[in-house]
This record gives structure tokens, C-alpha cells and sequence, in this order.
């Protein structure tokens, strides 16, 4: 069962409009939420994350957005740029589980793609 | 600062074998977890270890098992190959606070496929 979901597995936007990536979670034990970049051949990195108390989070050109009664956050990215076009994927964690370390929950990723 | 490295990039292997793959962490880090990236299924947590112990586990079979040296470094061995075993294993380190924002820091992993 699917606890992260991300339903778009991909989304192509043009150059300097804004993304917006989609991630619904199940389990209402989550409470703290991350975003992460993924190019071909290299590991995953870590682009912003938001605890349960927030409701957003601001990082330059990303935004994240929680809603705990839809249980559903978003990745804002504004403007899009052709360096955006990467795998993103949504994470969550527990807090009983120990830390940031302690088995991150992901979604199957959403394929960014930005059109020149 | 060197970045996470893994070991090898590339495994082919046949059903019925067993393999380990290698990971050394950024200097410094003391936590390695390992995740299992399929087209299917995404990415799933293995297992982490911190301090030469298994601090936490996902949900694989026993045929997946790890391991930590003194110096961090970390290996991570399936046994009795399966086709479904076929996947991008990831390696990811941090400092191991357990501080709830604790960044992972992942290796560019070690794609096997089984035949």
C-alpha cells in the first residue's frame, strides 16, 4: 500500500511559467516532509523540506505547501528553468522513528520537464 | 569534501547468486541507510546503520542484509538472487543527530540486474 503518492509521473512546463508538483500521503503519523532532486545517473539530493507546525516553506525559487486535512503538500517552482528538468520526489518520515535518518517514505517520483 | 561513493556502478548477475555492494560515507558521517530504487515500486528503505548497528529496517526478506565497519563504511549484501531484485541500490549518509531535519546525502548508486 502506497503511503506517498505522487499520481503525475510526469509534467512538462514551459520555460518561466511556474511547476507545480503533487504529493498526497495516507498515513496521518507523518509529520515531517522533504523534496527531492533527481538527475540520471546521480543520487538523489535534498532540494527543501517542511514540518508538520508549517503550512509553507520558502527556499528562493522553491516553495513548499502543506495541507494536513487534505494531506497533501506541493513543490512550487518559480520561474521554471531547463536546469529544473529532473525527477522530483516527495518524502515523509515519522517522528517515533528517530530522525531525519530513519527510513524516509518516498513516492515514485513525478519526471519534471521544462520546455525551452 | 569527497561526496558519498558507491561501489560498483554496474552488476550483472544470475538468479541464484549472492552479491555485495560498497558504500563509503561523507568524513564525518556516521549514519549510512540503503534504498532500493525500482521503476515500480520507487524508492524503498532497506535498512540503517549507525555506529557499526542496525538502527532501523524496512520491509525486504532476510535475503537482504548489511553491514558497518569502524570507520563508517557500509555493505549491503542480497543473497539468493531473485529477477525482482533488479534495481538502482542507493546509499545515503548524514551526521546520524537523529535531529529531525537532518539532511541525507545520497551516492550516485549501484544498478544490478539480475538474469
Amino acid at each position: 500500500d502506497q503511503q506517498v503518492k505522487q499520481n503525475s509521473p510526469s509534467l512538462s512546463v514551459q520555460e518561466g511559467r511556474i511547476s507545480i508538483l503533487n504529493c498526497d500521503y495516507t498515513n496521518s503519523m507523518f509529520d515531517y516532509f522533504l523534496w527531492y532532486k533527481k538527475y540520471p545517473a546521480e543520487g538523489p539530493t535534498f532540494l527543501i523540506s517542511i514540518s508538520s507546525i508549517k503550512d509553507k516553506n520558502e527556499d528562493g525559487r522553491f516553495t513548499v505547501f502543506l495541507n494536513k486535512s487534505a494531506k497533501h503538500l506541493s513543490l512550487h517552482i518559480v520561474p521554471s528553468q531547463p536546469g529544473d528538468s529532473a525527477v522530483y520526489f516527495c518524502a515523509a518520515s515519522f517522528s517515533y522513528s528517530g530522525g531525519g535518518a530513519d527510513g524516509l517514505t518516498f513516492g515514485k517520483g513525478t519526471h519534471l520537464i521544462i520546455q525551452p | 569534501k569527497a561526496g558519498v561513493t558507491q561501489t560498483p556502478r554496474y552488476l550483472i548477475k544470475t538468479r541464484g547468486q549472492q552479491v555485495t555492494l560498497s558504500c563509503s560515507p561523507i568524513s564525518g558521517h556516521r549514519s549510512v541507510s540503503w534504498y532500493q530504487q525500482t521503476p515500480g515500486q520507487g524508492l524503498q528503505f532497506l535498512f540503517e546503520y549507525f555506529s557499526e548497528t542496525q538502527r532501523n529496517k524496512g520491509n525486504f526478506p532476510g535475503r537482504f542484509s548489511g553491514r558497518q565497519f569502524s570507520n563508517s563504511r557500509s555493505e549491503m549484501n542480497v543473497s539468493t538472487l531473485e529477477l525482482g531484485d533488479s534495481a538502482l541500490y542507493l546509499c545515503a549518509s548524514s551526521l546520524g543527530t537523529g535531529a529531525r531535519n537532518e539532511k541525507l546525502f545520497f551516492g550516485s548508486g549501484t544498478q544490478l540486474s539480475v538474469l
